[in-house]
């Protein structure tokens, strides 16, 4: 089942820099999308989100992009800075109201910001 | 910060055994789920529960898997004849109902199953 994809298992910036984390949908019914940043031996952590009405949200030095014709989305980290080092996983979702309540996640990206 | 806390943080159990992972969700959340992850691979949707009931579940959750809400603050799932296959971070997971989708995680359960 391979509904989000993220087909970068690895990326590794620089401190300061952008930090650019891409992710694909096959399924044409997602309409809300979630990124999610995950520690080792933690849990996946919410980060930002975008419903399929918008192109675009941004939460301080985060932003995700949502190309709805592409069926991609990604996620832009400005400036990067060595705490973000981390597995970012993008999760999608059918139905924001009444919809299905699956999340279904991407395989995640291992984000390394070095200093 | 309220946060959704799950114990124990690793449970190692024999083939065959019964195992209860709980959760404790965020206390006014009213959606509750279990998800799996197992070593290498995506996390998994297992199950979905809202007013006392399974509102949805994937086909991983068959007849072996159970969930309780048993009082106001714990949310259990219940694995009753364990498998070498069900070994995997179990996660927990809750919602307001006023928010718009965004699910809060709890930091996991590693089930070892041998």
């Amino acid at each position: 089942d391979q509904q989000v994809k993220q087909n970068s298992p690895s990326l590794s910036v620089q401190e300061g820099r952008i930090s650019i984390l891409n992710c694909d949908y096959t399924n044409s019914m997602f309409d809300y999308f979630l990124w999610y940043k995950k520690y080792p031996a933690e849990g996946p952590t919410f980060l930002i989100s975008i419903s399929s009405i918008k192109d675009k949200n941004e939460d301080g030095r985060f932003t995700v992009f949502l190309n709805k014709s592409a069926k991609h989305l990604s996620l832009h980290i400005v400036p990067s800075q060595p705490g973000d080092s981390a597995v970012y996983f993008c999760a999608a979702k059918k139905g924001t109201q009444g919809g299905s309540e699956k999340l279904v996640f991407g395989k995640g990206t291992k984000l390394t910001v070095n200093p | 910060e309220p946060e959704v806390t799950q114990t124990p943080s690793h449970q190692v159990t024999q083939m065959g055994q019964e195992v209860i992972l709980r959760c404790v969700p965020i206390s006014n959340h009213l959606y509750f789920y279990w998800y799996r992850q197992i070593l290498g691979q995506k996390v998994e949707f297992l199950v979905s529960f809202y007013n006392n009931e399974i509102s949805e579940k994937s086909e991983i959750f068959d007849d072996q898997f159970s969930v309780e809400r048993p009082d106001g603050s714990n949310f259990t799932l219940k694995i009753r004849s364990t498998k070498l296959e069900d070994s995997a971070m179990y996660f927990c997971a809750s919602r307001v109902m006023s928010s718009y989708n965004e699910q809060f995680f709890g930091p996991g359960t590693r089930l070892t199953v041998l």
